[in-house]
């Protein structure tokens, strides 16, 4: 059973627009979630992550997630994209036990 | 501060050779893991080591083997290669949360920057 599904494989979005790059994951225990974003010839890099407390939570270069526990979401926004933004952002999911569960991926592409 | 090494970065190999890609921490992680990421399908787990001595079976284990004899380094092995395993390969650790009941680590993953191995 797919764990985490990222909706969107691709996102163009103009400089300056908002973006929301969404995220569904599927469990009936607690979670912790995590966004990482991976630029071209890198590996991954965490993003932000939802361990408990606060449903928002917020990265130091403008990104913020919600963790909506009814919907099983955790979509990432930003409110005004930059060109460097450009890159492939992962989806993470992790339950109970060792293991990591990523979505395939959407690569979001910021258009001058 | 070097963070999770991987070697090599770039390798091509025929049908049938066998290699061994090398990850190594030097963030005294417990947890290591190796992956695969393929165009459409996201990071899929291979195997994964929780200490020392220990591997486990992740998703997509069959054509690959592991081991952890160091903390700090988690080799994987393809023994005899397949254009299947054509794939870019990503190494990662995490840290373990000692105390806290069952081994639930909420702690999120250092990645190395990847191995792109091609296969003729």
């Amino acid at each position: 059973a797919q764990s985490v599904t990222q909706l969107d494989s691709q996102v163009p979005v103009f400089e300056e627009a908002p973006v929301e790059l969404r995220c569904n994951y599927s469990s009936s225990v607690s979670v912790y979630l995590f966004w990482y974003v991976q630029y071209p010839n890198q590996g991954l890099q965490l993003l932000l992550k939802y361990l408990s407390g606060s449903t928002l939570v917020e990265s130091i270069n403008g990104f913020e997630a919600e963790f909506n526990k009814s919907q099983t979401s955790f979509h990432l926004r930003k409110p005004s994209v930059h060109i460097s933004d450009t890159a492939e952002y992962f989806c993470a999911v992790k339950r109970t036990g060792n293991q990591f569960y990523f979505g395939t991926g959407t690569s979001l592409t910021v258009i001058p | 501060n070097a963070g999770v090494t991987q070697t090599p970065k770039f390798r091509v190999l025929k049908t049938g050779q066998s290699m061994t890609l090398l990850c190594a921490q030097d963030m005294n992680h417990e947890y290591m893991y190796w992956y695969r990421q393929d165009p459409g399908m996201g990071l899929r787990l291979i195997h994964y080591s929780v200490g020392e001595g220990t591997t486990a079976k992740g998703e997509v284990p069959d054509g690959y083997n592991v081991s952890r004899l160091k903390k700090q380094n988690f080799l994987l092995g393809l023994e005899s290669a397949a254009p299947s395993q054509t794939s870019v390969y990503f190494c990662a650790s995490s840290k373990e949360l000692r105390g806290r009941g069952p081994s639930i680590s909420n702690q999120p993953q250092h990645f190395g920057d990847g191995t792109r191995l091609s296969i003729l």
